[in-house]
């Protein structure tokens, strides 16, 4: 699987928008693109996937770029509730997992 | 629908015993995974099961152990606990062990081997 670069910390004022991104150059044709996150001790939670096109749902909006080597994530209003480790992972359609890689994400901080 | 349950929540070992982390899901998915957490960092992948009957090592197996007992349950022994294994462990299933397919986690079992 191709592995991921992203920020290790961003700021964000709560109620803007949060665009967390990643950068993913040597992802391939088969490769989703994965995003998840973790509140301070807490399980990871999904929130996201993507193959090719732009993705929405009620957490947020995933954005791909045309050429797949990165893509954004965006909490449209952010609260304080949605700071959190967030991980950026890209994983081939194929059976198997035991090169799944969650990487060290970023660490939003949601300012009041 | 409790999601993915993990039993126990804490334990301390001293080098040497052994346990067992429990897991089970009630999502009716076929594929279950164990990853562990090292403090500031990213999760790792120690085992996963495709499906019921099947296991496979992920990118840090050694010292562990792991029994798909049925479609809900998957757990992890270590045989003789060492410090090094003091961790955060993370039990997670999936519909399948592919890609387009997300990953629901468990509350984590703190673990301290002193």
């Amino acid at each position: 699987d191709a592995k991921t670069t992203q920020p290790p910390s961003m700021d964000c004022a709560e109620g803007r928008a949060a665009n967390l991104p990643c950068n993913h150059s040597t992802i391939s044709g088969n490769e989703y693109v994965y995003w998840y996150r973790q509140i301070h001790s807490q399980g990871p939670q999904y929130i996201i996937h993507g193959l090719k096109n732009n993705e929405t749902n009620e957490m947020a909006s995933l954005i791909i770029t045309e050429d797949r080597k990165s893509s954004t994530l965006i909490l449209p209003h952010a609260t304080l509730r949605d700071t959190a480790v967030y991980y950026c992972i890209v994983r081939g359609y194929e059976t198997g997992a035991n090169n799944l890689f969650f990487g060290t994400g970023t660490r939003l901080t949601v300012i009041p | 629908n409790a999601g993915v349950t993990q039993t126990p929540k804490f334990q301390v070992l001293k080098t040497g015993q052994s346990m067992t982390l429990q897991c089970a899901q009630d999502m009716n998915h076929n594929s279950m995974y164990w990853y562990r957490q090292d403090p500031g960092m990213g999760l790792r992948l120690i085992y996963y099961s495709a499906s019921e009957g099947t296991t496979d090592k992920g990118e840090v197996p050694n010292g562990y152990n792991v029994s798909r007992l049925n479609k809900r349950e998957f757990s992890l022994r270590l045989e003789s606990a060492a410090p090094s294994q003091t961790s955060v462990y993370f039990c997670a299933s999936s519909e399948a062990a592919i890609g387009g397919a997300e990953q629901y986690f468990g509350p984590g079992t703190r673990l301290t081997v002193t």
